[in-house]
Formats: C-alpha cells, structure tokens, sequence
C-alpha cells in the first residue's frame, strides 16, 4: 500500500515571492506517477503538474516546478511569482503504473496574500 | 469546465432522509470513482466503477450505495446517513482504469447529514 504525506497544513506568500509545498511518499513501487492537484475554493480539483518516476528530469508548468527526489521519496511544488488566483488547497497524488487509482495526501491550503 | 458535473452542488439532509447524489461525465470516459473529501483527512477512495461494474468498494457503510446505469452517470444513493457522513462528495472519471489515464474531478456536492 502507498502513503502520502503533506506536512504543511497551511501556507501563507506574498503576491509575487516563491513558495515550496512539501510532500514525501512511500511505496514499494519503483515505476509511478506523482501529481500535484489544485482545488480552488468551491471550484473543481484540476491538475497543476505530473512527474514520472522514471524521468530524472524535474517537471516544469509554467510558474509550476517540482523537485522529485525518488530515493528519499520527495515530491515538493515550488511557485514561483505567486498569484492571488494561486490560493487553493493543494493535493499531492501518487498512482502506480498501468493503474489510474490515485492515493492523496491530506493537502496543505496556500494563501497567497496582496 | 473538465467535462465532470456533479448535483446537487450542497445538500442538507437528515439522519432519516433518502437522497441521491448524481455525476455526469461527458468526456467518453469508461471508468468513474466516489471519493469522499472530509477536512484535515486525505481524499478517501470509496467507490470505482469500470464499464459499469464495480470493481473496488472500500469498506464503505451499506447506507451508501452507489450506481452506475451507464458510463457517464454515476450515483450515490444515501439513507440513514451520520452526522460524521458530512463532506464534500467527489466524483472522478478517467478514460480506463488500466492504462496511463489522467483522472478529471467533478465540483462535487457539499453535503451535511443533521
């Protein structure tokens, strides 16, 4: 069974400064896909970004990276020039390979302050 | 919009109420998903359905009782709910549940059990 963790229930940035959301994972998987997914207040859960395990290369959207670090089993967002429209909770997903079943962390709620 | 509807968007019901919760996807998607979002808790899978079938139930109470008439409805039929029932009610559908396929979410439908 797979665990993910989000330690930082909540956030808080200033508009325009870069902020880095937590995340950590435990499987015994080796190939996989990590997400991370945004749900703005009241409005639907929408994907920011997905890593494959395989891929050494960090994945990158936009203000939107990650830094995927398959030993230690992290899987941290970083926003840079952060935007009110940033403010949401923030899920961190895993999913195994050939399977679209997701495992969630319990999120951690950015506010991005004016 | 992601193609995933869900209503009602709120409901407020009693402990001795029948009520349904009703999803629609028009994406053409053959697998769709309950998940239950309940505050400072990961997203909890309840119920996966492909090609109509159920294929996962994760212990969830009796008294919801899910149905999928078609692949792009799914409901969620509930009956002597808990006031601990209360959540946000998510509903997914992702094109196969094998295969690399992304999941898109619904807005889902605010409910609280009195």
């Amino acid at each position: 069974a797979q665990t993910v963790t989000q330690s930082q229930p909540e956030m808080s940035v200033q508009e325009a400064e870069t902020v880095t959301l937590s995340c950590t994972y435990d499987t015994s998987e080796n190939n996989y896909y990590l997400f991370w997914y945004k749900q703005p207040p009241s409005r639907q859960m929408i994907l920011v970004i997905r890593q494959e395990a395989y891929k050494q290369q960090n994945a990158t959207e936009n203000r939107f990276s990650v830094n995927f670090q398959k030993a230690a089993k992290s899987f941290s967002l970083k926003i840079s020039d952060s935007q009110l429209g940033d403010t949401a909770m923030y899920f961190c997903a895993f999913r195994p390979l050939g399977y679209s079943t997701l495992t969630f962390g319990k999120g951690t709620m950015l506010l991005v302050s004016p | 919009e992601t193609g995933v509807t869900q209503t009602p968007r709120h409901l407020v019901m009693g402990m001795t109420n029948k009520k349904s919760l009703k999803c629609e996807q028009h994406l053409g998607h053959n697998a769709m998903y309950w998940y239950k979002q309940s505050a400072k808790k990961p997203l909890e899978l309840m119920f996966v359905y492909s090609l109509e079938e159920r294929v996962e139930n994760n212990s969830v109470p009796s008294r919801f009782s899910p149905e999928c008439p078609n692949s792009s409805h799914l409901f969620l039929h509930l009956h002597t709910l808990q006031p601990e029932d209360s959540a946000l009610y998510l509903c997914a559908s992702s094109q196969d549940l094998t295969g690399d396929y992304e999941q898109f979410f619904g807005p889902g439908t605010r409910l609280t059990v009195l």
